[in-house]
């Protein structure tokens, strides 16, 4: 069956560190996308991209970078990790504006 | 630019008692329109979603949601609640032809017996 899978599921890590989540798709979805959840906030979008080569800043991109080598893969890197880049992360695919999108399981990032 | 408004944070239920969750949008385009629940530890599942069509959509797990365009609204409703429901519930919004969801801040569902 495909899936999205992301990893490591829990990370801890200091401030100052770079920092990179894995998201790997195998529906072979062109739209990828990275969301922080935070409480009281929902979810928020980080970055995106349309296809390989492609990416855009979402509205919290500050501090991050994605790049997009290959259909199945979006790595998230936090360049310098900050105390408020504690969150957890989401990684999502889709085939189309009207189809679902798809969630990983999530990575939970403490940077103390 | 859209956004979500989930107007409830929280919502204690009693076990199969009735449940709404409200959910208001604002955009100056038409919008798709979605429900996602998230299980503790686990990633966001889809609900249930409004493209086009009737009003009333039907989801999974006995979920309904009405598309209310004159009200901006798109309110989620099940009329007899599981434990299992417990859970937080995301409204979220896509513009047509775009990819991107905005989501509200969410309603946590707590469902006691």
């Amino acid at each position: 069956d495909a899936e999205i899978t992301q990893s490591p599921r829990h990370k801890i890590t200091e401030t100052g560190r770079q920092v990179t989540l894995a998201c790997h798709q195998t529906w072979n979805h062109n739209n990828m996308f990275w969301y922080r959840q935070d409480l009281g906030h929902g979810l928020r979008l980080i970055h995106y991209s349309y296809g390989v080569q492609d990416t855009n800043k979402g509205e919290v991109s500050d501090g991050y970078s994605v790049s997009r080598s290959n259909t199945e893969d979006l790595p998230l890197t936090l360049e310098s990790a900050a105390s408020s880049q504690t969150s957890v992360y989401f990684c999502a695919s889709s085939a189309s504006p009207r189809g679902e999108q798809y969630f990983g399981p999530g990575t939970r990032l403490t940077v103390t | 630019a859209q956004s979500v408004t989930q107007l409830d944070s929280q919502v204690p239920v009693f076990e199969e008692a009735p449940v709404e969750l409200r959910c208001n949008y604002s955009s100056s385009v038409s919008v798709y329109l979605f429900w996602y629940v998230q299980y503790p530890n686990q990633g966001l599942q889809l609900l249930l979603k409004y493209l086009s069509g009737s009003t009333l959509v039907k989801g999974i797990n006995g979920f309904e949601a009405e598309f209310n365009k004159s009200q901006t609204s798109f309110h989620l409703r099940k009329p007899s609640v599981h434990i299992s429901d417990t859970a937080e519930y995301f409204c979220a919004v896509r513009i047509l032809n775009d990819y991107k969801l905005s989501f509200g801040a969410g309603t946590t569902v707590t469902v006691r017996a």
